[in-house]
């Protein structure tokens, strides 16, 4: 049963340290994305990548985020540095040419 | 551009009684539609899509939903509910010209209750 997975499951900071999650997607999936999902806001896109390659990253504050794929089984998501507003659960998805996207369980982020 | 509008974002309901989550969307160009169900401290799980074909579409835990393009709506539907249906329901649209990201709704929080 192929899955997403997300690391870490839960992570503290003090405000201004980095923090970096991991997503190893679904194999054989050609698309990543990234998203936020916070109380007030909702569900929101930060960037997506389709086989690789960064194809939007509008929703990402530049200054401080980053997302990588150095391989086809590895996404990254870096904050550098946090702060407070930053705290959300953080998933990754793994998509389909046919629409689907399959969720992993998310990366909860609290900045202090 | 998609949006996405869940017209309620809390339904209560009796166990065994039946429930629907309303969805509407909107798209200058055809879509893919889905729904997806979070339980609490979870990730989302995927319930059931629309890519094409048949308007009425059915999912895992027995719940269906109807594509109406006139209307665009979405709404799904189960004819009796569980406890363990209670959880956070979304409905997501995406263009259908390729794999783009998923627009979702607020969310319509959905209580069985007992």
């Amino acid at each position: 049963d192929a899955r997403v997975t997300q690391t870490p499951r839960h992570k503290v900071t003090e405000m201004g340290q980095e923090v970096t999650m991991r997503c190893q997607p679904i194999l054989g999936h050609n698309t990543v994305f990234w998203y936020r999902q916070t109380m007030m806001q909702g569900l929101e896109l930060l960037a997506y990548f389709r086989n690789r390659a960064p194809l939007d990253d509008s929703g990402m504050p530049k200054d401080r985020f980053s997302a990588e794929m150095p391989d086809a089984t590895l996404a990254t998501l870096k904050i550098q540095p946090s702060e407070p507003r930053d705290s959300a659960v953080y998933f990754c998805a793994s998509g389909t040419p046919q629409g689907e996207q399959y969720f992993g369980p998310g990366t909860r982020l609290t900045v202090t | 551009a998609q949006s996405v509008t869940q017209l309620d974002s809390q339904v209560p309901v009796f166990e065994e009684a039946p429930v629907e989550l309303r969805c509407n969307y909107s798209s200058s160009v055809s879509v893919y539609l889905f729904w997806y169900v979070q339980y609490p401290n979870q990730g989302l799980q995927l319930l059931l899509k629309y890519l094409s074909g048949s308007t009425l579409v059915k999912g895992i835990n027995g719940f269906e939903a109807e594509f109406n393009k006139s209307q665009t709506s979405f709404h799904l539907r189960k004819p009796s509910v569980h406890i363990s249906d209670t959880a956070e329901y979304f409905c997501a649209v995406t263009a259908s010209s390729g794999n783009t990201p998923l627009v979702f709704g607020k969310g319509t929080r959905l209580s069985v209750i007992a």
